[in-house]
């Protein structure tokens, strides 16, 4: 199994609705990482764990809040949003790399991603 | 971490051969150069990643000065599937390090 899968592709929430965004990866990657993508414009991290552990947050509002039950799961739980939180999220996994290893240097695999619509 | 600059857009025809010029003043010793690609409504697809000189894989092929300023994308003989936005990502690529995204290149193939 060669990907990184999402669920559900699709999800529309209200402003007090409570939702979950999942992730999965069979490829034994040890770095997992939330990315939001608003319409036409790049992909901006949001979190990485590293071996079940948060080692990056990049200063997102605690109405996101992530969780890795384990090395193949990670979870975006969504509480409270904001219409401006619309936008697409992705999901991605990288393995331990080496530089100059027989792997691209921490290659990350995303996902297809999760449309989501906040009204 | 290293800003990148690359052009906004490009058009191009099936079967020319397209170079996607990145701009990276500030690249520091430890960074890598790497290049993805994403369709829309999907997740970004590593393309290629070098540190110098050049790297050529089944897809691209990456040209890097000796200064590492800059770099070059290089696809050989695009086709329609090809249109895609080209990301330069320039990063210290430590393991679980972050990525950080530049606007990126739309790139347009016409038949």
């Amino acid at each position: 199994d060669t990907e990184v899968t999402q669920t559900p592709k699709h999800l529309v929430m209200g402003m007090t609705n409570k939702k979950s965004l999942k992730c999965e990866q069979h490829m034994g990657h040890r770095a997992m990482y939330w990315y939001k993508q608003k319409a036409k414009k790049p992909p901006e991290l949001m979190f990485v764990y590293s071996y079940e552990k948060l080692s990056i947050n990049e200063s997102v509002p605690s109405r996101f809040s992530p969780e890795c039950p384990n090395s193949s799961l990670l979870n975006l739980h969504l509480h409270a949003l904001q219409p401006e939180d619309s936008a697409l999220y992705l999901c991605a996994s990288s393995p331990k790399g080496l530089a100059g290893g027989p792997i691209n240097y921490n290659e990350q695999f995303f996902g297809p991603g999760t449309r989501l619509t906040v009204l | 971490l290293a800003k990148t600059t690359q052009p906004i857009s490009m058009d191009s025809y099936e079967g020319q051969e397209v170079n996607i010029t990145c701009s990276h003043n500030n690249i520091a010793t430890n960074d890598y150069i790497t290049w993805y690609q994403q369709f829309p409504s999907q997740g970004p697809r590593f393309i290629i990643q070098g540190y110098k000189t050049k790297v050529t894989n089944e897809v691209a092929s990456l040209f890097i000065p000796a200064d590492r300023k800059s770099s070059t994308l290089s696809l050989p003989r695009v086709s329609l599937s090809d249109t895609a936005v080209y990301y330069c990502l320039v990063g210290d690529v430590e393991y679980g390090n972050k990525l950080v995204f530049g606007a990126g290149t739309i790139l347009r193939v016409k038949s």
